[in-house]
Parts: C-alpha cells; sequence; structure tokens
C-alpha cells in the first residue's frame, strides 16, 4: 500500500493564480482531511469528507474548495491564491471517526508571492 | 468548548533522561486522545491513543502515555530519550468526526 499520497511536493504560485492539491489513498478509508499548517503552528482543519459526495467545512474553509467523487481521492482547490495561503498542506485518511488515527500523507509546500 | 493545550512549546533533555511531553484536555463526556510525532519535513505520525480502559497506554518507539481523568492530563512520556526522538508532538482530543489538535511542542535531545 503506498497509504496517503500527495502531490505537488512543492509549488510556487503568484496572487491570484489557481491551483488543485491533489490527495489519493489507496487503504479503502471512508474519511479524509484538508489540513493546514503554518510555521510554529499546529494544524487547522480546512475542509473533511466522510465519504464520496460528502463534505464539510472545518476551521478555516474560506479561500478553498473539495470535491469527494470517488472513495479514494479528495482534491483540494485553491482560487485566487494570496499570500496568507502560504502554508504547508497535509492530507490525512481513516478508517472511521472515533478511536481510529488519521494517516497522514507528505505534505505540500505551498508558497504565494 | 472541547479543546487540547500543551503548554510547553520546547523540552529540552539529556540522552538517557526519562522525558515528558504535557498534554491537557477540555471535553465534555469521555476523551479519545492521541500522540502524534512529526519529523522535519514529514507527515504526521500516530504514536498512541487512549480510548478506554487502562491509563497506561503503550505507543510505538517506546513512548506511552498516561491518562488522568481527575487532571484531564494526557502527558506522554518515555523512560530513556534517544536523540532520535528530538521531532514535534502533537496532542490531539476527538471531536464529532475530526480531530482537535494541540499547537505542538517541539523536543529536543541533546547527547
Amino acid at each position: 500500500n503506498a497509504g496517503v499520497t500527495q502531490t505537488p511536493k512543492f509549488r510556487i504560485l503568484k496572487i491570484g493564480q489557481s491551483m488543485t492539491l491533489q490527495c489519493a489513498q489507496d487503504m479503502n478509508h471512508n474519511y479524509m482531511y484538508w489540513y493546514r499548517q503554518d510555521p510554529g503552528m499546529g494544524l487547522k482543519l480546512i475542509y473533511y469528507s466522510v465519504g464520496a459526495g460528502i463534505t464539510d467545512k472545518g476551521e478555516v474553509p474560506n479561500g478553498y474548495n473539495v470535491s469527494r467523487s470517488t472513495t479514494e481521492d479528495f482534491p483540494l482547490r485553491l482560487e485566487l491564491a494570496a499570500p496568507s495561503q502560504t502554508s504547508v498542506y497535509f492530507c490525512a485518511s481513516s478508517f472511521l471517526a472515533g478511536g481510529n488515527e488519521q494517516f497522514f500523507g507528505p505534505g505540500t509546500r505551498l508558497t504565494v508571492l | 468548548a472541547q479543546s487540547v493545550a500543551q503548554p510547553e512549546d520546547q523540552v529540552n533533555v539529556a540522552e538517557g533522561n526519562p522525558l515528558t511531553v504535557k498534554c491537557t484536555y477540555s471535553v465534555s463526556g469521555n476523551p479519545y486522545l492521541f500522540w502524534y510525532v512529526q519529523y522535519p519535513n514529514r507527515g504526521l505520525q500516530f504514536l498512541l491513543k487512549y480510548i478506554t480502559g487502562d491509563n497506561l497506554v503503550k505507543g510505538s518507539y517506546g513512548f506511552e502515555a498516561e491518562f488522568n481523568k481527575s487532571q484531564t492530563s494526557f502527558h506522554l512520556k518515555k523512560p530513556s530519550a534517544l536523540v532520535s526522538d528530538s521531532a514535534l508532538y502533537f496532542c490531539a482530543l476527538y471531536n464529532t468526526d475530526k480531530l482537535i489538535f494541540g499547537t505542538g511542542t517541539r523536543l529536543q535531545v541533546f547527547p
């Protein structure tokens, strides 16, 4: 199993550009999550999904969109990138919620200039 | 409101000494608590969790954590620290389909 994979690893965007961060998992997990991690800060939840076709906002959803058309994939879309979106983005998945641990991808480091 | 706090930004310990990384929580009802570790330029890795049962939970890499309901704490411990344990550690609390993470504690183990 590859686990949770994320692409790209690094990206530099100009203000106002858009991009999609890709996330895929091959563990047949129902739950998937997008977090951002700013320097010296913990993780903040952007969006999450409890299954294909179902998504919900987390703590910091503004400026982002998600979709979940399959169990495996959970892309994160940035529209009109802003410097405040400079961060490291992590995707995670878990089989169920509750007592099940989340598995994290390696992250995407995004810089908006 | 449900929350988790890590009161120390950094913990320094000499190799071979015991280490403790602190975590306190606030929740209505019974907590599900987790510890994760993050090595430089990597994603988070699961260390251990408390759901119910024995208050002392054993996890990966020789780490353990003690759940204390009266003090609302879930401190991470290891009897003998290694230089390779140097990393960022996160405590997390489960809350309705998602985890609430603490701000993290950087553990530095000196040779």
